[in-house]
């Protein structure tokens, strides 16, 4: 079946703008994750949701990041007033299972930041 | 808090040589061990996965022990394939569902 699917996959912006970047779980995951991964890193957790519920969002850098998955499926991840330190690639992953259990991966989006 | 560390890259190995990939945690209670990766272009996939002590997780001719007296969880294959470079990353799962990965290691295997 179709895996994680992310839209962009790559999003240049210019300093000061603000960017959305979606996902797509696989079909009835319960629970789904954003990850953050620098250049040259491992990824970094973000945020966490079972179904529309954001249980975790410790991972969050600033309040420029704000998550939501608003009926329980897509998830986006929107960034106001991007700087430079937010150039990563992005992740999403989700889980068939309420806890714990095997992340499935998206191939991530790439944002620039000019 | 919990973190995990791995030994550091690139490793170049040739063809049917063996490999370890070493890997260290620290962490409270009783987590769950993983190994990633990311082959060139690809996104991240799990090679295998352990969850509780003395655990050995296997797949595609890798293996690792989870050992907790030594808090270590090594990545090791008896004959890698050209096939197998990509970026291995190690991780853990603790209390709260999300993973701590580490750095990440690239391996290189010449034919």
């Amino acid at each position: 079946g179709a895996g994680v699917s992310q839209s962009p996959r790559y999003k240049v912006a210019k300093r000061g703008q603000d960017v959305a970047l979606r996902c797509d779980p696989i079909s009835g995951h319960v629970s789904l994750f954003w990850y953050q991964q620098a250049l040259g890193q491992g990824p970094e957790f973000l945020t966490y949701f079972q179904n529309e519920a954001q249980l975790d969002k410790s991972g969050l850098p600033s309040d420029r990041f704000f998550a939501e998955r608003p009926e329980g499926s897509v998830s986006t991840l929107k960034i106001q007033r991007t700087q430079q330190e937010d150039s990563a690639v992005y992740l999403c992953a989700s889980s068939p299972l309420w806890g714990g259990g095997e992340q499935y991966f998206g191939p991530g989006t790439r944002l620039t930041v000019t | 808090g919990n973190s995990v560390t791995q030994m550091e890259g690139p490793v170049t190995l040739s063809e049917e040589a063996f490999l370890t990939i070493n890997c260290t945690y620290t962490a409270t209670g009783y987590p769950s061990l993983f190994w990633y990766v990311q082959y060139p272009g690809e996104g991240l996939q799990l090679l295998l996965k352990a969850t509780k002590a003395d655990d050995k997780g296997s797949n595609k001719g890798f293996e690792a022990t989870y050992r907790k007296e030594t808090t270590s969880f090594h990545l090791e294959k008896g004959s890698v394939q050209v096939s197998d470079s990509a970026v291995y990353f190690c991780a853990l799962m603790g209390y709260g569902n999300k993973l701590v990965f580490g750095a990440g290691t690239i391996l290189r295997v010449k034919s």
